[in-house]
């Protein structure tokens, strides 16, 4: 079965500093991979996905993943965030066919400080 | 723009209720799950359904039921709730296949007092 590692719970960062945040995937074929991001009270909203081809994906909100095959990775990254950026980051995989449920991290809950 | 709505954003109840949650769903999805969310544990997934009067067992469906008798709504009930069922909970959906990923409704937080 496939797993979702975030390996940071807790992350915080200065407003307009640089942001990456670490999924790790255990998977046997190129899986699906999205970011989600969990505004405070509220539902989770899809960010990116990476479903095949160009292995640097853009997202809404001015954020970026990029996957790596070789690292089994699919890291998300942001120049410069911004103060309603702070949010929990949730990192999910599907399976390429099939219907099959996504897989979820715990997630990472992104501080930011003025 | 398409939607999940999960019919309250907060309820408390008292131990030993009876507890519907309600999710209605208006893009035509085939799946429709239901997670719980507390902290340091992630998303975990109670139930799905990938068609009608059709419903699987997630992780932790232990102490929850589901109902899906039309396509766009899925029920969950707490058959008697208790305090440790005090939680968020999201809806889902999602096509069959999963390259669309999935839509969540904007949670409903339970307290069982």
């Amino acid at each position: 079965a496939q797993s979702v590692t975030q390996p940071d719970i807790h992350i915080t960062v200065s407003e307009g500093a640089s942001l990456e945040l670490r999924c790790n995937y255990s998977y046997g074929a190129t899986p699906y991979l999205f970011w989600y991001v969990q505004s405070p009270g509220q539902g989770l909203q899809l960010l990116l996905k990476y479903l095949s081809g160009d292995t640097l994906v853009q997202g809404i909100k001015g954020f970026e993943a990029e996957f790596k095959r070789s690292q089994s990775s699919f890291n998300l990254r942001k120049p410069s965030v911004h103060w309603s950026d702070a949010a929990e980051y949730f990192c999910a995989v599907g399976l390429s066919f099939g219907n099959e449920k996504l897989t979820f991290g715990t997630g990472t809950r992104l501080t930011i400080i003025p | 723009d398409v939607k999940v709505t999960q019919s309250s954003r907060y309820l408390v109840k008292r131990t030993g209720e009876k507890v519907f949650l309600e999710c209605v769903q208006d893009m035509d999805h085939e799946n429709m799950f239901w997670y719980r969310q507390d902290p340091g544990l992630g998303l975990r997934l109670i139930y799905f359904s990938y068609d009608v009067k059709m419903k699987e067992k997630g992780d932790i469906p232990e102490g929850y039921s589901v109902s899906r008798e039309k396509k766009e709504r899925f029920s969950l009930i707490l058959e008697s709730a208790s305090t440790n069922q005090t939680s968020m909970y999201l809806c889902a959906s999602s096509l069959i296949r999963t390259d669309y990923g999935y839509t969540f409704g904007s949670g409903t937080r339970l307290t069982v007092v």
